[in-house]
């Protein structure tokens, strides 16, 4: 069945940029997501990408898609201490618009 | 800003109680869906709802789960006779439009634990 995985943690410094990764094994999504959930919060759609495109950049994020390996990251630059959070990434389940595929989620801890 | 909102945030329940988690989703979304998170494992999709009817469930959703939209702001997950299995995070989203424009919005979650 369809999945995503990403590492479980990730550990950056105040002011550098943090990448996290994340692979998935359905090729037909349309879409590929990342969420982002601060302590006590729901999770918060930061940005998506559609399936045709290899690159999309948005003020301090930039997510990166490889079609051919199944493997999406998002880079953050310039890490705050905001920015801690835990990242789902995750995918439309093909062409099926009713559900995403989430991963277990990454948390990023920042060091000051 | 609009948001979707869960109660309650916690419920404690024994095993083989029933229990009703509810939700308001953002009042003019079509589109309603609750997933649930266990303890270190993935965000689950349970169930979607639309146009009064369930428009897809996953296999975690058997017949000991129900949703409900009883008026036209609350939407409920029922679980009839609670597991120890069913302790987790639920999550409840809507949206405007279907999910695969990534537009949906999540609630806080209620937490459940079954003992």
């Amino acid at each position: 069945g369809e999945d995503v995985e990403q590492s479980l943690f990730l550990s950056v410094r105040e002011g550098d940029s943090s990448v996290i990764n994340c692979t998935y094994t359905d090729s037909s999504s349309t879409y590929l997501y990342w969420y982002k959930q601060e302590p006590g919060a729901g999770l918060q759609l930061l940005t998506y990408i559609f399936s045709n495109m290899d690159m999309k950049q948005d003020q301090r994020l930039t997510v990166l898609l490889n079609k051919k390996d199944k493997h999406l990251s998002l880079r953050i630059a310039d890490t705050q201490t905001g920015d801690s959070a835990i990242y789902f990434c995750a995918q439309s389940e093909g062409n099926r618009d009713d559900k995403i595929i989430f991963g277990k989620g990454t948390r990023l801890h920042i060091l000051p | 800003e609009p948001e979707v909102t869960q109660t309650p945030s916690h419920q404690v329940t024994q095993m083989g109680q029933e229990v009703i988690l509810r939700c308001v989703p953002i009042s003019n979304h079509l589109y309603f869906y609750w997933y649930r998170q266990i303890l270190g494992q993935k965000v689950e999709f349970l169930v979607s709802f639309y146009n009064n009817e369930i428009s897809e469930k996953s296999e975690i959703f058997d017949d000991q789960f129900s949703v409900e939209r009883p008026d036209g702001s609350n939407f409920t997950l029922k679980i009839r006779s609670t597991k120890l299995e069913d302790s987790a995070m639920y999550f409840c989203a809507s949206g405007p439009s279907r999910a695969n424009t990534g537009e949906l919005f999540f609630g806080e979650g209620s937490r459940l634990t079954v003992l």
